[in-house]
Order: C-alpha cells, then sequence, then structure tokens
C-alpha cells in the first residue's frame, strides 16, 4: 500500500527558481523521510524529520511537516541543473518499514 | 570506503530461470531491504531483514527468496515463479529498523525475455 503520495508527479520550472514539492499520507507516522533519484540510480537520503519537529533545513532543502493534516513539503531553494531528479517522500509504516510515495519528477531547465 | 555495492549492473535472462542479484555492505548495518522499482514508480518492498539467519516478507514477495547468513550480505533470488521479473532492484541498508535513514546501492536493472 502507498503510504505516501507526492504532488505534483512532474515538475519543471527554470535554473534559480524554488521548487515546492508535497506529500501526503494517510496513518500516523514516527518520522518522515525524503530521498532523491537520479535517473537509472539508487536512492539518496536527503532530510529525516521527526514526528514532532514542524520544519527543518539542511543546505537549499527545507521540509515542512503538518501531523494535523497528514503532510510534508519539501523546499528546494536557488535550484540548479544537479537538481533535476525524482524525490520520493517515504513513512514509517508500523515499526519496521518504509513506505515510498510514486515520486516527483523534478526538471531543472538551464 | 564504506557503502552498499549491488552486481552486476545490468542482468538478461530467459524466461524460466532463477537468478540471484548480489548485495553487500560495509556499514555495519543489522537491517537490510530489498525494494523493486518498476519505470516512473516508486519502491515496492520484497523482503527485509533486521538480523543475520531472520527476514520477513515484505509488499510483494512472491516468487523471490532471500537468505542473511551474513550482516554483510543478503542476496535475492528471483525465481522462474515470479511472473513479472523484468525491474530495476535496489538494496538498502540501515543501523536497525526503518525509523532510521536508509542507503541504498546503485542497484541492478534486471531484464528477463
Amino acid at each position: 500500500s502507498q503510504q505516501g503520495e507526492e504532488d505534483p508527479q512532474a515538475l519543471s520550472i527554470q535554473e534559480g527558481e524554488n521548487a515546492t514539492m508535497n506529500c501526503s499520507y494517510k496513518t500516523s507516522i514516527n518520522n518522515l523521510q525524503w530521498y532523491r533519484q537520479n535517473s537509472g540510480r539508487g536512492l539518496v537520503h536527503l532530510i529525516l524529520i521527526r514526528s514532532n519537529e514542524r520544519e527543518k533545513h539542511s543546505g537549499r532543502l527545507r521540509v515542512t511537516l503538518d501531523t494535523s493534516k497528514k503532510s510534508s513539503s519539501l523546499l528546494i531553494t536557488a535550484s540548479r541543473a544537479a537538481d533535476t531528479a525524482s524525490y520520493f517522500c517515504a513513512t514509517v509504516q508500523g515499526a519496521q518499514k518504509l513506505v515510498f510515495g510514486q515520486g516527483t519528477r523534478l526538471t531543472i531547465n538551464p | 570506503d564504506g557503502g552498499i555495492t549491488q552486481s552486476p549492473k545490468y542482468l538478461f535472462r530467459k524466461e524460466g530461470q532463477n537468478v540471484t542479484l548480489s548485495c553487500e555492505q560495509n556499514l555495519n548495518h543489522d537491517a537490510m531491504y530489498w525494494y523493486r522499482q518498476d519505470p516512473g514508480q516508486g519502491l515496492r518492498l520484497i523482503y527485509y531483514s533486521q538480523i543475520v539467519n531472520d527476514f520477513q516478507k515484505g509488499d510483494i514477495a512472491e516468487g523471490y527468496s532471500v537468505s542473511r547468513e551474513k550482516k554483510e550480505s543478503f542476496p535475492l533470488t528471483v525465481t522462474s515463479a515470479q511472473k513479472n521479473p523484468t525491474a530495476f532492484y535496489l538494496c538498502a541498508s540501515s543501523i536497525a529498523g526503518s525509523i532510521y535513514e536508509q542507503y541504498f546501492g546503485p542497484g541492478t536493472r534486471l531484464t528477463v525475455t
């Protein structure tokens, strides 16, 4: 079952603009994680936000979590061509496994 | 140089043959995972292991088998019973359980014809 659902499915912006991706989930969570995947590669962990946190920053990344709305957003500021990738949110289902959404395909146009 | 490796990167097999995908990690992680990814889709969990000599089925375990005889290794066998085996397979590991971040290998693209 898909716990996290990303929105939009695809996003295309100009280099230098900000990119915002959203994730909604259905059940209560322990934490929510964001991953990046370059085409044909493995996933890279970006950031983990715990259920008692509302916002977290890492470099040009900003993640927010609203547990009352069961949603999270990932903001990438001042986008670069190298940010072109698919971005996935993942939530912990039970204590044992991460459940991934279908991802947002982000394209940064030079 | 710590990390998680998968081999081979590309694998081709004839229908009806079993094939084993390798996954090795030197991160000293207890937990390891196998995922399947189809084009344009997210990841689906096949099997996971929290400790040596123990593993559990994920959401799509039918047609797959695993073993965890060593902490560093978690091979996945795609059997002939898997009806649609062509996919991108990703292995991951974490310290202990999914509440922690997972580290992924580069993946193996399996094509069965």
